[in-house]
């Protein structure tokens, strides 16, 4: 089956650091990829997403390219703000009939002003 | 508009106690999820619905059971609750690829 594994957290930055938490995936096939977010308190949003290879996402300064020969789909911000801090999660959808995402563990990242 | 919603918010149950919880939907999306977050585990499917009067098992449905009677409801039932079920308690919708989460329940069972 497929799964996706992300760098554990937590993350600290300082604000206006380089942020880049890494995600890999495995499949059978091609999976659309996601990253969604998740704010103390909060349900999870979608934050970027690609659905074929070399595809970039890209939202309120986040990217995340989708590289099939590496299987991975990594998170990059140029600079960080403190009201980003929450957690992030890496995510993929392979089942067409179901959509279901299969979900990372999550990475936290702290930034500190 | 408002989205996903989920009730209720919190709840405490006692071993063996069942509980509903209820996932409500106002953008007439046909496909529709319940997930649990447990730390360091990201999000488990426990049971899905691609329509109404349709469920189906996920990865983790044991102890679970769901009805989706109406399109914009999705029902998710403990008959008999156990420590293990304690877990925050995520319902998503969708039409395309994207999907749209509630809020999130925490349940603890004790």
């Amino acid at each position: 089956g497929n799964s996706v594994t992300q760098m554990e957290g937590p993350v600290t930055l300082s604000e206006e650091a380089f942020l880049t938490i890494n995600c890999t995936y495995t499949a059978t096939g091609y999976p659309s990829l996601f990253w969604y977010v998740q704010y103390p308190g909060e349900g999870l949003q979608l934050l970027l997403k690609a659905t074929k290879a070399d595809d970039k996402g890209s939202n309120k300064g986040f990217e995340a390219t989708y590289r099939k020969e590496t299987t991975s789909f990594h998170l990059e911000k140029g600079s960080v703000q403190v009201s980003d801090s929450a957690v992030y999660f890496c995510a993929s959808i392979q089942d067409t009939g179901r959509r279901a995402l299969t979900f990372g563990s999550g990475t936290r990242l702290q930034v500190q002003p | 508009n408002a989205g996903v919603t989920q009730t209720p918010k919190f709840r405490v149950l006692k071993t063996g106690q069942s509980m509903t919880l209820l996932c409500a939907q106002d953008m007439n999306h046909e496909y529709m999820y319940w997930y649990r977050q447990d730390p360091g585990m990201g999000l488990r499917l426990i049971h899905y619905s691609v329509g109404e009067g349709t469920t189906a098992k996920g990865e983790v449905p044991d102890g679970y059971n769901v009805s989706r009677l109406k399109k914009q409801n999705f029902l998710l039932g403990l008959e008999s609750a156990a420590p293990s079920q304690t877990s925050v308690y995520f319902c998503a919708s969708s039409y395309g690829l994207v999907k749209y989460f509630g809020p999130g329940t925490r349940l603890t069972v004790t």
